[in-house]
């Protein structure tokens, strides 16, 4: 298995445009969680995904921010429109079911000009 | 206050050394405890895990768990320049997914 294959790697745009990043999860896993990376908050969850089904968007910082999963091997997470201070580094991971250990992707470095 | 604390170093020491990298946390309902491991420019990737207290072993990795302190220890030994990473605890409460990271400690063996 390729592992969850998350894309683009690297996506700069500017402020005010609208950003979407990809992750499909590893073949099988029913469990999809988004986080944040950055170097003063860490690795912060942003929503998780059982089912298809968003179970807990505490984390979604606002609005502008949306995640979707349509199938069980495909979710995005949108940046509508993006500010400076969303530049971090997203990461999708997945899991089965209630199993402790998550798979994370390489990640997307967004950078917002 | 954070949920879990840990000192993001950065931690430097020569090849060969015991290494003890450390979490603190607040919630006394976390049972599940992690170490992930995560390389410049990776993902995390899971090192280690143990449920409630106790100790586990890995070869070189040790993982402790102290409930009555709220406290986690990962100890690295005959630490190898390939250890240099990102290590990261993380927790949760049984039966729930979320997991709760701390910071991440910087971590550099040095040849």
């Amino acid at each position: 298995d390729a592992g969850v294959i998350q894309s683009p790697r690297h996506e700069v745009t500017e402020m005010g445009q609208e950003v979407t990043l990809r992750c499909k999860p590893i073949s099988g896993h029913n469990s999809l969680f988004w986080y944040r990376q950055t170097m003063m908050r860490g690795l912060e969850l942003l929503i998780y995904f059982n089912n298809n089904v968003p179970i807990d968007d505490s984390g979604m910082p606002e609005d502008r921010f949306s995640a979707k999963m349509p199938n069980a091997s495909f979710s995005t997470l949108k940046i509508q429109p993006s500010e400076p201070r969303d530049s971090a580094v997203y990461f999708c991971a997945s899991s089965l079911g209630m199993n402790t250990e998550a798979f994370f992707g390489q990640g997307t470095r967004l950078t917002v000009v | 206050q954070k949920e879990v604390e840990q000192d993001p170093g950065p931690l430097s020491v020569p090849e060969g050394a015991i290494v003890s990298l450390n979490c603190t946390y607040s919630n006394s309902a976390f049972q599940y405890f992690m170490w992930y491991r995560q390389y410049s420019r990776k993902g995390p990737e899971l090192l280690m895990y143990t449920y409630s207290s106790g100790n586990k072993e890995d070869g070189r990795f040790t993982a402790q768990v102290d409930k009555s302190s709220k406290y986690i220890s990962l100890f690295i030994r005959d630490s190898q320049p390939s250890d240099s990473a990102t290590y990261l605890c993380a927790m949760k409460i049984q039966g729930a997914q979320k997991l709760v990271f701390g910071q991440g400690t910087r971590l550099t063996i040095n040849p």
